[in-house]
């Protein structure tokens, strides 16, 4: 049971290119995620999905796009990498509506 | 807007001594309540939820927290810490219709010495 998936697990990239996280859960959350960790900010959300074909912003989304074709995908893109973007990315998926979350096991993404 | 509150940044105590991390929540119901666990290298894990009913209530590893309305707190409580407790904590609130997104506190980083 996987659960909420990430790939990849590593990434190290270039200033100006672009760049997509994958996640995929195995399970039927209606609602997904996608959080971004740096040091002294905790989780900020960067977007977030209630079902299919539905997203929105959270509070900290420029630079970022997503889509979700599919109930069980939901990729981040990053259109044009920046140094700022450096960070641990974490997708989640949400039980009992968005309230109770399962989180993956995030994605390391370096800018140079 | 709700908001949640995690005082401490970092917390040390030895092996074997009593735990208590504190959250403060804002938030103008009765919210739904959470403390996750980031192991080193890991994704978030829940610890424990409050919902409603018995305002304590018992989570996975040893771990119990306090709904506390007059006080707006939440706070997670471990009577005897194991270096393997040595991790982030995350308190989240929450609110009752499933649509609501929930807020993280900035976490709390503990520290466990032998």
């Amino acid at each position: 049971d996987a659960g909420i998936t990430q790939s990849p697990r590593y990434k190290i990239t270039e200033t100006g290119r672009q760049v997509t996280l994958m996640c995929h859960q195995t399970w039927s959350h209606s609602y997904m995620f996608w959080y971004r960790q740096d040091l002294g900010h905790g989780l900020r959300l960067i977007y977030y999905s209630a079902a299919a074909d539905i997203t929105d912003k959270g509070e900290v989304p420029d630079g970022y796009v997503v889509s979700r074709s599919k109930t069980e995908n939901f990729p981040l893109t990053l259109e044009s990498a920046t140094r700022s973007q450096t960070s641990v990315y974490f997708c989640a998926g949400g039980a009992g509506g968005a309230n109770v979350l399962t989180f993956g096991a995030g994605s390391r993404l370096t800018v140079l | 807007a709700q908001s949640v509150t995690q005082p401490d940044i970092h917390i040390t105590v030895s092996e074997g001594a009593s735990l208590e991390l504190r959250c403060n929540y804002s938030y103008g119901a009765t919210p739904y309540l959470f403390w996750y666990v980031q192991s080193p290298g890991q994704g978030l894990q829940l610890l424990l939820k409050y919902f409603s009913g018995d305002t304590l209530v018992q989570g996975i590893k040893g771990f119990e927290a306090e709904f506390k309305r007059s006080q707006s707190s939440f706070n997670l409580r471990k009577p005897s810490v194991h270096w393997s407790d040595a991790a982030e904590y995350f308190c989240a609130v929450g609110a009752p219709g499933g649509s609501y997104i929930p807020t993280f506190g900035r976490g709390t980083s503990l520290i466990v010495h032998p």
